[in-house]
């Protein structure tokens, strides 16, 4: 199984440019998150979904969209990028039990994110 | 909210020492914990979980017992080896609107043959 498949590796942006982070997962999981990683702060969620068509926004979502129309795919889009989103964004998918116990979450290799 | 407290390191141990990171963590209810590991250039992968109080888990030689009474889930290894060295996460998650998950800072840990 290829797990969690995160595209690009690596991406230069220029302020203002607009980008999709892809993410896919081939694990039939209901729940799909975006976190972005920054030295001293750990990982910090941005949008996530429990399902197609569902959508919402975690903890830093301000200049990123998501959208979710299958249960494989969840791209992050950045509409104007920015020096401050400077940062290594990481897809994580996971089942959704009853009361979201016992659910191992699956990260994908993360995707390196530089604004200048 | 919730939110994790873990030793922020870096910590440098030798070969075959032994190794302790501190989490501890507030959250209403009765989260499950985890231990993530990132190793260099790559994403999270689970390294253990409990579920309830007093669970142990444990995997790869490393433990982690689940201490409600000192909200506590602090990471130990007997004996540690140079494969080990990465940043270790704790984080929880319980039910919720979003299921999310929630980190501490994470530790380096580097060992030296």
């Amino acid at each position: 199984n290829a797990g969690v498949t995160q595209t690009p590796k690596f991406q230069v942006l220029k302020t203002g440019q607009s980008m999709t982070l892809q993410c896919a997962q081939d694990m039939n999981h209901e729940y799909m998150s975006w976190y972005r990683q920054d030295p001293g702060m750990g990982l910090r969620l941005i949008h996530y979904s429990v399902g197609a068509g569902i959508t919402d926004q975690g903890e830093v979502p301000n200049g990123y969209n998501v959208s979710r129309s299958t249960t494989e795919d969840f791209p992050l889009r950045l509409l104007s990028a920015a020096p401050s989103q400077t940062s290594v964004y990481f897809c994580a998918s996971s089942y959704v039990p009853d009361r979201a116990r016992n659910t191992e979450a699956f990260f994908g290799q993360g995707t390196r994110l530089t604004v200048v | 909210g919730d939110s994790v407290t873990q030793m922020e390191g870096p910590v440098t141990l030798s070969e075959e020492a032994f190794l302790t990171i501190n989490c501890t963590y507030t959250a209403t209810g009765y989260p499950s914990l985890f231990w993530y590991v990132q190793y260099p250039g790559e994403g999270l992968q689970l390294l253990l979980k409990a579920t309830k109080a007093d669970d142990k888990g444990s995997n790869k030689g490393f433990e982690a017992t689940y201490r409600k009474e000192t909200t506590s889930f602090h990471l130990e290894k007997g004996s540690v080896q140079v494969s080990d060295s990465a940043v270790y996460f704790c984080a929880l998650r319980h039910g919720g609107s979003n299921y999310k998950l929630t980190f501490g800072k994470g530790t380096l840990l580097t060992v030296n043959p």
